[in-house]
């Protein structure tokens, strides 16, 4: 069974601060994404990193995929209240014809006016 | 607009009540997912719909039964539910590769049905 383990669970910050969330794992996936979800709502896909190494940034936001695709992190630059949500990360195992996603624990985020 | 809407949003049933869920995708994907979203833990893979084939049953109780009519449309038909059964019921759908191949696999997830079992 692939695990990923994404730390920290909770997060509270003030507006304005930077923020690294980590997911890691013992298994090679094929295609990690990184997801949002609001309360309420469905997760949405923020980005898939692919290529071992890759990174990828999306406003204030840097993305990166370990080199050996076991690991990956999200990075948010002078947060802002409208940051505040749960974020998921999901690696895609490879091998398979459906594309079956493991998920993290989530972190939770706030970040305070 | 997610392109997934999932009916009802909210839905609170007795243990031996029966429902369903409904999920449909309008975004022309081949694959259709049910999770279960539980606080505290990971999201739940519970059945995978490659083509309207049943791909995956991530060892799901019997009182949880899905229906897959055509690649639009997602049921999954509750009875017997119990108290711990309360949780997020997320749907999603992906376009997947043709002849074993991969697609690019993003799953686009339908807002949810929050259920509570009393």
């Amino acid at each position: 069974t692939q695990l990923l383990e994404q730390s920290p669970q909770f997060l509270s910050i003030q507006e304005g601060e930077n923020l690294t969330v980590y997911c890691n794992s013992s298994s090679v996936f094929s295609s990690l994404q990184w997801y949002r979800q609001e309360p309420g709502e469905g997760p949405v896909l923020l980005v898939t990193v692919v290529t071992g190494g890759e990174v990828k940034k999306l406003k204030r936001l840097t993305f990166q995929f370990g080199d050996a695709r076991k690991d990956s992190s999200l990075h948010i630059t002078a947060a802002q209240p409208g940051d505040t949500g749960l974020y998921l990360c999901a690696g895609l195992a490879g091998g398979t014809s459906y594309g079956k996603l493991t998920f993290g624990q989530g972190t939770i985020l706030t970040v305070h006016p | 607009e997610t392109g997934v809407t999932q009916t009802p949003r909210h839905l609170v049933m007795g243990m031996t009540n029966k429902k369903s869920l409904k999920c449909e995708q309008h975004l022309g994907h081949n694959a259709m997912y049910w999770y279960k979203q539980s606080a505290k833990k990971p999201l739940e893979l519970m059945f995978v719909y490659n083509f309207k084939e049943q791909t995956e049953n991530n060892s799901v109780p019997s009182r949880f039964s899905p229906e897959c009519p055509n690649s639009s449309h997602l049921f999954l038909h509750l009875h017997t539910l119990q108290p711990e059964d309360s949780a997020l019921y997320l749907c999603a759908s992906s376009q997947l590769g043709t002849s074993g191949r991969m697609g690019t696999d993003t799953q686009y997830f339908g807002p949810g049905t929050r259920l509570t079992v009393l």
